[in-house]
């Protein structure tokens, strides 16, 4: 089983639609989750950090539920530039410190 | 710096030679990451460094790689005798401490190493 797993999509998804991404972890002992937005050919930038009591940034809601090890964000209103891929990050307890494990991505295509 | 950055941005060479990559991470980030994506793929982890040590080197695919750190600062990733199959992008992060607490990765634009 992968540490991090996402669909992979595409979501394809009209201007000012709701779409909603899920990713999965497998490490009970993680303490850190973020999400990552990855453009074409660039590097990937850190989206939020996600917390045990959801938040929220703008148009942006990231919510994790520890007892099934998921962690979900949710993009409000849509626009043409949220189009790109969206990295769920967990970081991994390593002997005593921890390194972040990125999943593959789930793609996003905002159509106008 | 301002950023992380790394060098060569691009980088061609021959099947057999050996490439180094060098990452310089923001000023005072104690903690640096290599990590390699291929054309269409996520990320895979390589190596990790908490000051100059590192504690985990079991994502270096092969022992081709190796890779160090000075000063608490500057990294080089070093591939050994190329094969076709490193071509990759490689990216540097660098981070307060290890992702403990809610501190997250600040990469650098990558270098893209091209095989031929």
């Amino acid at each position: 089983r992968k540490e991090v797993e996402q669909d992979p999509g595409p979501f394809n998804v009209p201007e000012g639609a709701t779409v909603a991404f899920n990713c999965t972890y497998s490490n009970s002992a993680s303490q850190s989750f973020f999400w990552y937005r990855q453009d074409c050919r660039k590097e990937p930038k850190l989206l939020m950090s996600v917390y045990s009591s959801g938040n929220e940034d703008g148009r942006f809601t990231a919510q994790l539920n520890r007892a099934s090890q998921y962690i979900s964000l949710l993009i409000r209103d849509s626009k043409l530039s949220d189009s790109a891929t969206y990295l769920c990050v967990v970081n991994i307890p390593e002997d005593s410190s921890y390194k972040l494990i990125f999943g593959s991505g789930t793609r996003l295509l905002v159509r106008p | 710096g301002a950023g992380v950055s790394q060098s060569p941005s691009n980088k061609v060479t021959e099947k057999g030679k050996d490439v180094e990559l060098r990452c310089d991470p923001i000023s005072g980030h104690t903690a640096l990451y290599w990590y390699r994506q291929r054309l269409g793929q996520g990320l895979e982890f390589l190596i990790y460094f908490q000051g100059n040590s590192a504690p985990d080197k079991s994502g270096l695919p092969s022992d081709r790689f190796s890779a160090e750190r000075t000063g608490e600062s500057v990294s080089t990733l070093t591939i050994q005798r190329t094969q076709q199959e490193d071509s990759a992008v490689y990216l540097c992060a660098s981070s307060p401490q290890t992702g403990t607490g809610s501190y997250g990765y600040t990469f650098g634009s990558g270098t893209r190493l091209t095989v031929v």
